[in-house]
């Protein structure tokens, strides 16, 4: 079945710097989906991509799909405290695991001043 | 505006004692359901979802259940709690694609 794989698991960051956590899936995904867990909190959804090679950017972040819909990453320029928590991605496939969501493990990071 | 909740938010039950968690939609219709777990510092596994009343498809064997007994009613059950059942739940309702998560439940089997 579809898988969804993320790294690095964990990433220690200064403030002031950049980072970048990567996504991919096993299979074709139909969209990608990037999710914040504060720690304690819960799961809150940041953006979603479609098309192949599509680019957005929130701020600070910018998130990428790949050209073959099988890869995605989320890059954070000039990391702050605020950015604290774990970052998931999350993709939906082809037709047979329709409305199946499937996260990554995630990405924890950790942002020392 | 459309709302999910889920409680209770923290549980400590003994081991084989039963388990019931709840978690309602307002605001929509027909929404699609999920249950996640969350293990300490890990990923969101994915437990169950249901497409409509009665319908619940498992994504990993367990001792734990779900059914769908109205149309914003999503539980997830079981029998017997294991050592192994503790960690985070989570309740999610996706609507064209986005997942929107309940508060979760933290459950601490002892």
């Amino acid at each position: 079945g579809q898988q969804v794989m993320q790294i690095p698991q964990y990433q220690h960051v200064q403030e002031g710097e950049d980072f970048t956590t990567y996504c991919n899936s096993s299979t074709t995904l139909s969209n990608i989906q990037w999710y914040k867990q504060r720690p304690g909190g819960h799961p809150v959804f940041l953006i979603q991509l479609v098309k192949s090679g599509e680019v957005k950017k929130q701020k600070r972040l910018t998130f990428q799909f790949g050209e073959a819909k099988k890869n995605s990453s989320l890059h954070i320029t000039a990391t702050q405290t605020t950015d604290v928590g774990t970052y998931f991605c999350a993709g939906t496939g082809g037709t047979d695991s329709w409305g199946k969501l499937q996260f990554g493990a995630g990405t924890q990071v950790v942002v020392t001043p | 505006s459309q709302t999910i909740h889920q409680w209770p938010a923290t549980l400590v039950q003994p081991v084989g004692s039963p388990l019931s968690l709840e978690c309602t939609v307002e605001g929509t219709s027909n929404p699609n359901l999920y249950w996640y777990r969350q293990a300490a510092g890990r990923g969101l596994q994915l437990l169950f979802y249901s497409v409509g009343i009665g319908q619940i498809s498992s994504e990993v064997p367990q001792n734990l259940s779900a059914s769908r007994p109205q149309d914003r009613q999503f539980i997830l059950s079981s029998k017997k709690l294991l050592l192994s059942d503790s960690g985070f739940y989570l309740c999610a309702w996706i609507l064209n694609t986005e997942a929107f998560f309940g508060q979760g439940t933290r459950l601490t089997v002892v």
